[in-house]
């Protein structure tokens, strides 16, 4: 089954301890994207990759790492968590992230608690 | 820059009736893709329909259609006949060309079916 995994489900941490959420697909899609999801703000683009070993900013990438080593896996890392990065997050993929009927493959989620 | 705006934080249906989801856009891209995505209360985000921006006729999916006017910059979701499941929160989103590379989120419309 064609699928993107996001773990874990569920995370809650405190104030500057990292912590890494990996996401995994299986597609072999070249473009895997992360966004987090704000009551009133819509889903919004963390970091996105082309392919391996290319990764560019989105729109709120402060505070967040990623690495693109294998075409499978996007983890996305938080060296050091703040409050405000509670949030649910979502990977996503699609086939090469340069057309304009590509629709975007999202995983489960994970909801992220920073205290 | 481009945009989506999505006016009706919430509404209320009943059930077996049909029901309209606002969206609007704005994006100066001459071709562009148009995606609706279902929020179910566990939280994955689910696909529903695209519409591309030369596509003359407006996209059906079972129950769901696309009232796309592209002179108003609008695309519509219309669920006909509701039922109970199709409680959830409704992402409008779309895709522009080149250097965009990633899908952009409105605010999101919470819809209530009441049997």
């Amino acid at each position: 089954e064609a699928q993107v995994t996001q773990n874990p489900r569920y995370l809650i941490t405190v104030t500057g301890k990292k912590l890494t959420v990996t996401c995994s697909q299986n597609m072999n899609h070249e473009y895997m994207s992360w966004y987090r999801q704000d009551p009133g703000l819509g889903l919004r683009q963390i970091y996105y990759s082309m392919n391996v070993e290319v990764t560019d900013k989105g729109d709120v990438p402060e505070g967040y790492k990623v690495s693109r080593k294998e075409k499978r896996n996007f983890p996305l890392i938080l060296e050091s968590p703040s409050p405000n990065q509670t949030s649910l997050y979502f990977c996503a993929s699609s086939t090469h992230g340069q057309a304009t009927n590509e629709k975007l493959l999202f995983g489960s989620g994970t909801q992220l608690s920073v205290l | 820059a481009q945009k989506i705006t999505q006016t009706q934080p919430g509404m209320f249906v009943q059930e077996k009736e049909a029901v309209t989801l606002d969206c609007t856009y704005d994006t100066s891209d001459q071709s562009y893709g148009l995606f609706w995505y279902k929020q179910p209360s566990s939280g994955e985000m689910i696909f529903l329909i695209y519409q591309g921006s030369y596509d003359e006729q407006n996209a059906t999916e079972g129950r769901y259609s696309l009232n796309f006017q592209k002179a108003r910059k609008s695309a519509n979701l219309v669920i006909s006949a509701s039922q109970l499941g199709d409680s959830a929160m409704y992402f409008c989103a779309m895709r522009g060309r080149g250097a965009t590379n990633k899908l952009i989120f409105g605010t999101g419309t919470l819809l209530a079916v009441q049997p």
